[in-house]
């Protein structure tokens, strides 16, 4: 079984210009994550999706940071403009909310240098 | 108190050896501490997980023990073997829902 897919690997811009990043869940995981990891740090929780809703993004900086998850599957991290502070990891986990004993699941992230 | 202690911030092992790294919390409301374990240019990868009604938890050569009333838990490896060389991140949350991460510890275990 596939694990939590993100695209791209790497993505390299320069300041003032969109990104956007893209993850595909473990199949069958209605909870997904984003959180950034910067240099040398645990990652840090940026919003939550429950299906298609948006239940916890009190941590995503809303003057650039967007996010959707149309259909309760795939979702898409939006940043415009990018900021050299937005160089880090971006990584995407999953989990199943229907059972006590979930776990989250992490992708391999898509790491962003602003130049 | 949404804060998560981890220490050491480093740790060099000899192979054989037993590796602890530590992690101590605040709020008491957490019921869930998974400990990942992440290789350069990896995401995490879950190791391991305990939750607060028991104390101990072994998976292999990775034991998490956990001090409820110290509000403290730690990854023990036994027997650490140089393909253990990673970071290892404790974390703490309620459910699943906001994992809270330490600051991770970079482990070296040399032959």
């Amino acid at each position: 079984e596939a694990g939590v897919v993100q695209s791209p690997r790497y993505k390299i811009i320069e300041k003032k210009q969109p990104v956007a990043f893209w993850c595909n869940p473990i199949s069958g995981h209605n909870t997904l994550y984003w959180y950034l990891q910067n240099l040398g740090q645990g990652p840090e929780l940026l919003i939550r999706y429950e299906n298609e809703e948006a239940v916890d993004d009190s941590q995503l900086p809303k003057d650039r940071f967007s996010a959707e998850r149309l259909k309760g599957v795939d979702s898409t991290l939006k940043i415009q403009p990018a900021e050299l502070g937005d160089s880090a990891v971006y990584l995407c986990a999953s989990s199943f909310s229907g059972t006590v004993n979930t776990e989250a699941f992490f992708g391999q992230g898509t790491r962003l240098t602003v130049v | 108190q949404q804060q998560v202690k981890q220490s050491p911030q480093s740790l060099i092992v000899q192979k054989g050896g037993i590796s602890i790294i530590n992690c101590a919390y605040e709020n008491t409301a957490f019921d869930y501490f998974p400990w990942y374990q992440q290789f350069p240019g990896k995401g995490p990868a879950l190791l391991i997980a305990i939750r607060p009604d028991v104390s101990e938890k072994k998976e292999g050569r990775f034991t998490i023990s956990f001090n409820k009333s110290a509000k403290q838990f730690s990854l023990h490896i036994m027997d650490s073997q140089p393909g253990d060389s990673a970071t290892y991140f404790c974390a703490a949350s309620i459910g699943v829902d906001k994992l809270i991460f330490g600051t991770g510890t970079r482990l070296q275990v040399f032959p």
